[in-house]
Formats: C-alpha cells, sequence, structure tokens
C-alpha cells in the first residue's frame, strides 16, 4: 500500500491560502488520494479525494501532479476553525476503508 | 454532521477488564470499520465489517472483536485490557465502493 510523507506542522495566517504538501510517490494507478482533517476531539471529517485530475468543493482544492507522485491540498481563505490536523491518504478498492493516516500535518491558523 | 454516532463518549476500565464499544451507522452504510487513536497518533486501522462479516483487520491481536447488526449498528469488544489500550475509539461507515469514510467523534477509553 502506498504511503504519504506529509510535513509535521505549517502556521498560515488568517485570511490568507493555506497550501499543504503530501508526498505519495509509490501510488499505484489505481490508488486515489484522500484528505481528512481532525479537529481537537473530534472524529475525523472528509474534505476531498480525487485520482489524477485537480478537484475542487466549497472546502478545498486538490492539485496533483502530473506524475501523481505528490499532491496539495488548499484551504482558499483559511480561518481559525481551520486549525487542525490534515491526512492525506492513499486509498484503493483493494485497501477499501483500511486507511493509513500517519502522523498528518497540524496547521495552525494564527490571528 | 456525519450521522454516525458512538457511545459512550468517555470511558474508565481497570487492567483486566472487558469493555464494549457502540456505534450506530448512517442508514444505507453497509461497511463500517473501527480505529485506536493513541495520543498524539493518528487513526490506526483495526478492522472492518461488511454485512455482518469481518473482511479486514490491522494488526491487532484477537482480543480486539467486533460485531454488525442488521440495523448499522456494530460493537466493539475489547477482552483482557491493558494499559496501552487507553486510546481513542472511532467507528466509521461507509457505502460500497469507495464512498468517503465518514467517522463518529469516537469513545475515548481510560485503562488504569
Amino acid at each position: 500500500d502506498a504511503k504519504t510523507t506529509q510535513p509535521p506542522s505549517m502556521d498560515c495566517a488568517e485570511g490568507r491560502a493555506a497550501n499543504l504538501p503530501c508526498n505519495h510517490s509509490t501510488i499505484s494507478g489505481n490508488e486515489y488520494v484522500y484528505w481528512y482533517r481532525q479537529i481537537h476531539s473530534q472524529g475525523p471529517q472528509y474534505i476531498i479525494h480525487g485520482l489524477k485530475n485537480n478537484e475542487t468543493n466549497k472546502m478545498a482544492s486538490l492539485i496533483i501532479t502530473e506524475d501523481r507522485k505528490s499532491s496539495t491540498l488548499i484551504l482558499p481563505h483559511a480561518t481559525l476553525r481551520d486549525t487542525a490536523v490534515y491526512y492525506c491518504i492513499v486509498r484503493s478498492l483493494n485497501t477499501g476503508n483500511q486507511f493509513y493516516f500517519g502522523t498528518g500535518t497540524s496547521l495552525t491558523v494564527i490571528p | 454532521e456525519t450521522g454516525v454516532t458512538q457511545s459512550p463518549t468517555h470511558l474508565i476500565k481497570t487492567r483486566g477488564q472487558q469493555v464494549t464499544l457502540r456505534c450506530s451507522s448512517q442508514s444505507g452504510h453497509n461497511t463500517v470499520s473501527w480505529y485506536q487513536q493513541a495520543l498524539g497518533q493518528g487513526p490506526q486501522f483495526i478492522f472492518q465489517y461488511y454485512r455482518e462479516e469481518e473482511n479486514g483487520r490491522g494488526n491487532f491481536p484477537p482480543r480486539f472483536s467486533g460485531l454488525q447488526f442488521p440495523n448499522y449498528s456494530s460493537e466493539l469488544n475489547v477482552n483482557a485490557l491493558e494499559l496501552d489500550d487507553s486510546a481513542l475509539y472511532l467507528c466509521a461507515s461507509s457505502g460500497q465502493g469507495l464512498p468517503p469514510l465518514h467517522f463518529g467523534n469516537g469513545t475515548r477509553l481510560t485503562v488504569t
């Protein structure tokens, strides 16, 4: 199963874009990239996912490189409520719901 | 609001005891997974149930067991509790295929 590498922590000024990188250099063709975040004392919350095209929803944008070895989650206008741990996960039909979370990136949005 | 609810929210047990944690999944979600999250770590996959049968397990011993019921509820049972079992236990559910996995807010288990 492909694993991911994320920086342990990042800061972002309130109102600015937060760009969270993820490396998944061993990803295979049928594996999707999922992003979740976990706010203190809550369960992980789904943000977005993609296979090879860039994706956008109400919460965020996901940019996947052409070789699919890395991706970036973009929160366009970070707010204090976006302070959380962000997890990048690679998922396939073979692994199903067996997510490998790693330790994620702890994002702190600064006023 | 994910529709996945867990009970109780907090629990304190003594080493050697047994514990049952409960989860109610979203209607129509026929797959339920359980995760253990130690303090400061990411969640770790325990096992998954599909149509009331276990169909995937992580690196956890047999004293971790589960049940899934037809009414979209499920249980995680842990026997012979150890101090290292102290963690946040998360339940997650989904439909078939690869839809997003929806997590509950977990049960905080403390073993003393």
